[in-house]
């Protein structure tokens, strides 16, 4: 019974390059979320989607971020012309319902560094 | 702004003691309470959560205590062991609001 899976484990780019973080949630559930982590701080929501569709980005930057959940497959967190400020730990959970009354799984996330 | 706050960014307990986490919240919308832990380059792993219907919680050694009036909650781990040590972080969430916001972390060390 596998966990939230997430890839790459660790990302390194340059400046200016995309980075692309993908995350497989639990087997049936429907509801991905991720959240980043920046040093010595809590993990900060980025983002809520559901199959094909973008529930609630409010927590992602304007520019140069993007999120996908297709119907098939992982989703997708989208990171473009990185900059240093992006190298963070990024992660994504998934729960099996969106009422937000229960508890999100978490994946081991990624860590991207950003020279 | 930080809705939800741990203070005392780190604790050092003797194992077989006690340890008490404490965090506090803002936003009187919340209603759900979790509690995840966190190893060094791993992901949170949920611990246990608390409803605002109740006021405590209890799974094995650990427990979780709300005061709504306080906005207050704290975790106890009786007894206390070396893996134990880990960071732990407080969340909250509202019915029909789907994100979790965390509390900046609770380094736990509990010495053998």
């Amino acid at each position: 019974n596998a966990g939230v899976m997430q890839n790459p484990r660790h990302l390194v780019r340059r400046r200016g390059q995309e980075a692309r973080l993908r995350c497989s949630p639990v087997k049936g559930h429907s509801h991905v979320y991720w959240y980043r982590q920046l040093p010595e701080e809590g993990l900060k929501f980025m983002v809520y989607l559901q199959k094909e569709n973008i529930i609630d980005e409010s927590g992602m930057p304007k520019e140069r971020f993007s999120a996908e959940f297709p119907k098939e497959g992982p989703s997708i967190l989208r990171i473009q012309q990185v900059v240093r400020g992006d190298s963070a730990a990024y992660f994504c959970a998934s729960s099996p319902s969106g009422t937000g009354d229960n508890e999100q799984f978490f994946g081991p996330g990624t860590r991207l560094t950003v020279l | 702004d930080q809705q939800v706050k741990q203070n005392s960014p780190s604790l050092s307990v003797q194992e077989g003691r006690i340890s008490i986490l404490n965090c506090d919240y803002t936003n009187s919308m919340f209603d759900y309470f979790l509690w995840y832990k966190k190893y060094p380059a791993e992901g949170p792993t949920f611990l246990i959560s608390i409803s605002s219907i109740k006021d405590k919680n209890e799974d094995g050694r650990f427990t979780v205590f709300l005061n709504k009036s306080a906005k207050h909650l704290s975790l106890h781990i009786v007894p206390s062991q070396p893996g134990d040590s880990a960071v732990y972080f407080c969340a909250a969430s509202y019915y029909g609001n789907n994100r979790l916001a965390f509390g900046k972390g609770n380094q736990v060390v509990v010495i053998p």
